[in-house]
């Protein structure tokens, strides 16, 4: 059971606009930043957003992160084939004092 | 090139040890807080435990506290995760991870390895 809560999968078609949630508690996401990542199986995963809503230089605009009280979301626009996979959202928890995760976003571009 | 390179994974008994290595190269290994985060089979990233750049300070995930044990050598440009007492809950993929902060000195892990998979089995 995951500390952070996402959907367990979405999916959409080449061109839409796609919207992933990570919800937590005020101890985490409502205390502190949200980190995103894109991991794709047999691969490194790889930081998409930091710090709520900044993108690592060579992560395209498309990607954008957005946090509001204890919920986020990553908003992927555009979508694109290889934007296919897990999505993962992170955020640091005042009280366990450890790093907690979301339990994966599946997505599928159909 | 900037990466990290996880080894050591393989299958081990229940109650046995393994130990991960960890060896980064192409940035400058003392200047960055070290994780390691796993993911088990069809589960979610579950972060473990955390090193400080002189290896001073250590957090661990209550989940390994008292049977894991994390260093690293600088001098090596290495970190290591020494795993005891291992069960089956313990198999999945191991990542090493470096944290960075921006200029709020919030952090974040902007680099990951590709895993070394640990199978804990009878």
């Amino acid at each position: 059971q995951s500390v952070l809560t996402q959907p367990p999968s979405a999916s959409g078609t080449p061109g839409q606009r796609v919207t992933i949630s990570c919800s937590g508690s005020s101890s985490n996401v409502g205390h502190t930043h949200v980190n995103w990542y894109h991991h794709v199986s047999g691969t490194a995963p790889k930081l998409l957003i930091y710090t709520n809503n900044h993108r690592p230089s060579g992560v395209p605009d498309r990607f954008s992160g957005s946090k509001s009280g204890t919920s986020a979301s990553l908003v992927i626009s555009g979508l694109q084939s290889e934007d296919e996979g897990d999505y993962h959202c992170t955020s640091w928890d005042v009280s366990l004092n450890i790093w907690v995760f979301g339990g994966g976003t599946k997505l599928t571009v159909l | 090139e900037v990466q990290l390179v996880e080894s050591g994974g393989t299958l081990v008994h229940p109650g046995g040890s393994l130990r991960l290595s960890c060896a980064a190269s192409g940035f400058t290994f003392s200047n960055h807080e070290m994780h390691w985060v796993r993911q088990a089979p069809g589960k979610g990233l579950e972060w473990l435990s955390h090193i400080r750049d002189f290896g001073l300070t250590l957090f661990y995930a209550d989940s390994v506290r008292g049977r894991f044990t994390l260093s690293r050598d600088n001098a090596k440009n290495s970190m290591y995760l020494q795993m005891n007492s291992l069960g089956p809950e313990d198999t999945g993929l191991y990542y090493c991870v470096r944290e960075s902060r921006d200029a709020n000195n919030d952090g974040f892990f902007d680099l990951w390895g590709r895993g070394t998979m640990v199978t804990v089995s009878s």
